[in-house]
């Protein structure tokens, strides 16, 4: 079955205790991103990879790092945790970097930060 | 800064009536355009995709796309109170791998 899986699916932590949320993705796609969901502001764009070792900024990426090291997996990390990063995180997919507007999402990540 | 318009709604219709969705761009680059449907708890799923003027129907489902005034639309015939979920648009620009999403529509089908 074509997936995005992520985990941990629910995660409560505490302000500055560094945490890494993993992606990975079965359909050989080469683009995926990292999005954060707030009520009111929609789905914002933290980062995303056009493939391998190819990663760029989107529009909220100040707090996250990412890394690429395989086709498949697409981990977000946040460094030192804020209270102003207790987001739904969504990874997704698609399956062409030239329409990265089709994309697959995985089932989200929902993270406290205390 | 590109932004993409929907009206949060809720927009309450009758089971098996016609539910119109509507989103803007200021963006007169966009070039691609689709329609996700997200449950309550859950992730965004594609439903549809246009790139060019015009209808496209998949189903009980049309996206209608009118570039010159900006604006693109979804349509959803016979509605089923399963229809009940937030509707969110998303546009992509020419040479942009972000793509920009609205905050969505909330539709309530009730029977």
């Amino acid at each position: 079955e074509a997936q995005v899986t992520q985990n941990p699916r629910y995660l409560i932590t505490v302000t500055g205790k560094k945490l890494t949320v993993t992606c990975s993705q079965n359909m050989n796609h080469e683009y995926m991103s990292w999005y954060r969901q707030d009520p009111g502001l929609g789905l914002r764009q933290i980062y995303y990879s056009m493939n391998v070792e190819v990663t760029d900024k989107g529009d909220v990426p100040e707090g996250y790092k990412v890394s690429r090291k395989e086709k498949r997996n697409f981990p977000l990390i946040l460094e030192s945790p804020s209270p102003n990063q207790t987001s739904l995180y969504f990874c997704a997919s698609s399956h062409s970097n030239y329409n990265t507007g089709e994309l697959f999402f995985g089932e989200g990540s929902r993270l406290t930060v205390l | 800064q590109k932004e993409v318009e929907q009206n949060s709604g809720p927009l309450s219709v009758p089971e098996g009536a016609i539910a119109s969705l509507n989103c803007t761009y200021s963006d007169r680059g966009s070039q691609s355009f689709f329609w996700y449907r997200q449950y309550s708890g859950k992730s965004p799923e594609l439903i549809m995709s246009i790139y060019s003027n015009g209808d496209k129907e998949d189903g009980r489902f049309t996206a209608q796309l009118n570039k010159a005034s900006q604006y693109v639309s979804l349509l959803i015939r016979d509605s089923q109170p399963s229809d009940s979920a937030t509707y969110l648009c998303a546009v992509n620009s020419g040479g942009s791998y972000i793509p920009t999403f609205g905050r969505g529509t909330s539709l309530i089908v009730h029977p």
